[in-house]
């Protein structure tokens, strides 16, 4: 079975650092396009970053120079390193899988999200 | 960056009606080497992280009930839930993804009449 399990979130101050993990089982991070997808408080979804398998990165324009996604083999995690911290950047944020094809498909598995507060 | 806008921003069915959710794309999310739109539809309950239904404009996702439809080429996309259910009130996303950054539309909130 399929599985994400993210975890990390918490309050922050602004201007601070927080890293995100997410724990995948039932398949291979490396092998899959991963994603992270965020969703502030009542607000829409907006992605945020993808690893493609062969290891090369994108971001939003909201979260570049301040954002760093990466994954971890032996434990097949992906994690995304959140510096610079925002009010703004105040959300729950999800991994999410965009499969293992020559380009990245839809976001066919979701975890259950990890909220962070950027607050004083 | 590729913009999607959705129409209504929300909207009211009655059960057992139909529900019409539009969205549009900002360019061609139609890839012509093999003529697929990559474009996605997403279902979001509260608290529950969103749920694929459809891909690729008009597949849907295994174990989706075949009251969820979705139509559209190039630019121009629509879902169609038939039959509405008091389980299909949610928030509908659609997301393209032809290019990074993987976009979605605003949202639209279905509610029951």
């Amino acid at each position: 079975e399929v599985q994400l399990v993210e975890s990390g979130g918490g309050l922050v101050q602004p201007g601070g650092s927080l890293t995100l993990s997410c724990a995948a089982s039932g398949f291979t991070v490396t092998s899959n396009y991963m994603s992270w997808v965020r969703q502030a408080p009542g607000k829409g979804l907006e992605w945020v970053s993808v690893l493609y398998s062969g290891g090369s990165t994108k971001y939003a324009g909201s979260v570049k120079g301040r954002f760093i996604i990466s994954r971890d083999t032996s434990k097949n995690t992906l994690s995304l390193q959140m510096n610079s911290l925002r009010a703004d950047d105040t959300a729950v944020y999800y991994c999410a899988r965009q499969g293992n094809g020559d380009y990245p498909n839809w976001f066919d598995a979701w975890g259950q999200g990890t909220l962070v507060s950027v607050s004083s | 960056d590729i913009v999607m806008t959705q129409s209504p921003d929300s909207l009211a069915v009655s059960l057992g009606e139909r529900a019409t959710i539009n969205c549009k794309s900002s360019q061609s999310v139609l890839y012509s080497s093999n003529n697929k739109n990559y474009l996605a539809w997403y279902q979001q309950k509260p608290g529950q992280p969103p749920k694929v239904l459809i891909y690729w404009a008009s597949t849907r996702e295994s174990g989706v009930p075949d009251r969820f439809s979705g139509s559209g080429s190039a630019t121009d996309f629509t879902l169609t839930i038939s039959n509405l259910q008091a389980e299909d009130v949610a928030v509908y996303y659609c997301q393209q993804y032809y290019s990074a950054p993987y976009t979605f539309g605003q949202g639209t909130k279905l509610e029951i009449k």
